[in-house]
């Protein structure tokens, strides 16, 4: 059984830049959740999606953004890159939406410059 | 506001020794508490839960202790070994209120050196 996939597992962007970041769930995984990851922040919830609603957002400012397709693969977006945005993004899915059954993907790394 | 709180930051421990991370809660609404362990490069990995109406819950090595009144829970790893060393997350959530995130502590890096 395949795993959850992030694609691109690394990328550089220049501050000011948009980039999209793409999640593949486990096959039979409704939810999609995101969470960013930095060495002095932790791991923060971004938003979860399950059915393509977004079901709950996370206290990030708006140009942090998601969708989910109806095959359940998601996307998030961030507009006008900044310096502090350089994280790894994580994506778990999970059947029913609870975070009972997350399972975790690698993650991509961002780094703006 | 930080809801978990974790420590200690950062653990070395003795092969065959016992590792212990603690952790913190504030909201009493909580009612699941996850650990997962993170390896470099990876995600995060469901390590072992528990749910407040018990105070213990064993799987192989890795016990979670659990204290309500005290708003505390901790994992302890018995018998560490060098493929421990990890970093480990103390989460919580409420899964009651139909909550879909989790609030993880800040992460506790060991360090099992042979």
């Amino acid at each position: 059984k395949a795993g959850v996939t992030q694609t691109p597992r690394y990328l550089i962007k220049t501050r000011g830049q948009q980039v999209t970041l793409s999640c593949s769930p486990i096959s039979g995984h409704r939810s999609v959740s995101w969470y960013q990851q930095t060495p002095g922040q932790g791991l923060q919830f971004l938003f979860e999606y399950f059915s393509e609603t977004q079901r709950n957002k996370g206290n990030f400012p708006g140009r942090f953004s998601g969708r989910q397709f109806s095959n359940s693969r998601s996307e998030m977006n961030v507009s006008t890159l900044e310096l502090g945005d350089s994280a790894l993004y994580l994506c778990a899915s999970s059947f029913s939406g609870t975070t009972h059954g997350y399972t975790f993907g690698s993650g991509t790394r961002l780094t703006v410059v | 506001q930080q809801q978990v709180k974790q420590s200690p930051q950062s653990l070395i421990v003795q092969k065959g020794g016992i590792s212990i991370i603690n952790c913190a809660y504030e909201n009493t609404a909580f009612d699941y508490f996850p650990w997962y362990q993170q390896f470099p490069g990876k995600g995060p990995a469901l390590l072992i839960a528990i749910r407040p109406d018990v105070s213990e819950k064993k799987e192989g090595r890795f016990t979670i202790s659990f204290n309500k009144s005290a708003k505390q829970f901790s994992l302890h790893i018995m018998d560490s070994q060098p493929g421990d060393s990890a970093t480990y997350f103390c989460a919580a959530t409420n899964i009651g209120a139909g909550s879909y995130q989790l609030t993880f502590g800040k992460g506790t890096k060991l360090s099992v050196i042979p």
